[in-house]
C-alpha cells in the first residue's frame, strides 16, 4: 500500500526558514507533490518532484530523494499569510492506475 | 475564468436521507477525484474518473455513489448506507492521470448530519 508520514505541526516566527519533512512508502513512485490548504478553503498545488533534488519556485523549495524515501518543503522568509496547512502527496501505482495518496497534513503556524 | 464550482458550500443531511454534492470544472479536465477531509486529517480518494462514463473506487467508496455522464460535471451522492457522513467534501480535476499533472481543488462542501 501506500503510506506518508509528516510532523503534525511546526511553529516559526516571521522571515525564518522552516522545513517540513516527508516520508513515504508506494508500490510504484511516479512522484511527490506539495499542497497548501488555509483553513476552510482549497488545496493548492506547490510543487512536484519525480527526480532527485531541489525544485525552487520563488519563497519555496520542495527535496526529493527516491533512495531514501523521503522528500521536504522549504519555506524561506516566512510571512504571516504562510500559516496553513501543508501535504505532501505521493503517486504510486495501486489497484492498476497510478493513485495519488495524501498524508495527513503540517499545521505550519507563523507567529510575528 | 476557468475553474471548479462545487455547491452547496453547507449542506446538512437528515438521518435515512440521501444528499447530492455538485461538481462542475470549465478547465476541459478529463481526470476528476472526489476526496474527504475530516478535522485534522489528510485527504482520503472516495472516487475518481478519468474519462467520461467510466470511474473507480477510490479508498473509502462505502456508502457513497457518483457518475460521470458529462465532461464537466461528476456529483457526489451520499447514501444514507454512509452512517458517518459528517466531513468536507472536496473535489478534484486533472489533465489526465499522467504522472506529473497538478490537481485543481474546488472550494469544498462541508457536509453535516441533523
Amino acid at each position: 500500500g501506500q503510506s506518508l508520514e509528516q510532523p503534525s505541526e511546526v511553529t516559526a516566527v516571521e522571515g525564518a526558514i522552516v522545513q517540513i519533512n516527508c516520508t513515504y512508502q508506494t508500490s510504484g513512485f511516479y512522484g511527490l507533490s506539495w499542497y497548501q490548504q488555509h483553513d476552510g478553503g482549497a488545496p493548492t498545488f506547490l510543487s512536484y518532484n519525480a527526480l532527485d533534488g531541489l525544485e525552487e519556485t520563488g519563497r519555496f523549495s520542495s527535496f526529493l530523494s527516491r533512495s531514501d524515501s523521503y522528500g521536504y518543503l522549504l519555506l524561506q522568509e516566512l510571512q504571516m499569510k504562510d500559516s496553513a496547512s501543508y501535504f505532501c502527496a505521493v503517486r504510486g501505482f495501486r489497484d492498476s492506475a497510478r493513485q495519488l495518496t495524501f498524508g495527513s497534513g503540517t499545521q505550519l503556524t507563523v507567529l510575528p | 475564468d476557468g475553474g471548479i464550482t462545487q455547491s452547496p458550500k453547507y449542506l446538512f443531511r437528515k438521518e435515512g436521507q440521501n444528499v447530492t454534492l455538485s461538481c462542475e470544472q470549465n478547465l476541459n479536465h478529463d481526470a476528476m477525484y472526489w476526496y474527504r477531509q475530516d478535522p485534522g486529517q489528510g485527504l482520503r480518494l472516495i472516487y475518481y474518473s478519468q474519462i467520461v462514463n467510466d470511474f473507480q473506487k477510490g479508498d473509502i467508496a462505502e456508502g457513497y455513489s457518483v457518475s460521470r455522464e458529462k465532461k464537466e460535471s461528476f456529483p457526489l451522492t451520499v447514501t444514507s448506507a454512509q452512517k458517518n457522513p459528517t466531513a468536507f467534501y472536496l473535489c478534484a480535476s486533472s489533465l489526465g492521470q499522467g504522472t506529473n499533472e497538478k490537481l485543481f481543488f474546488g472550494s469544498g462542501t462541508q457536509l453535516s448530519v441533523l
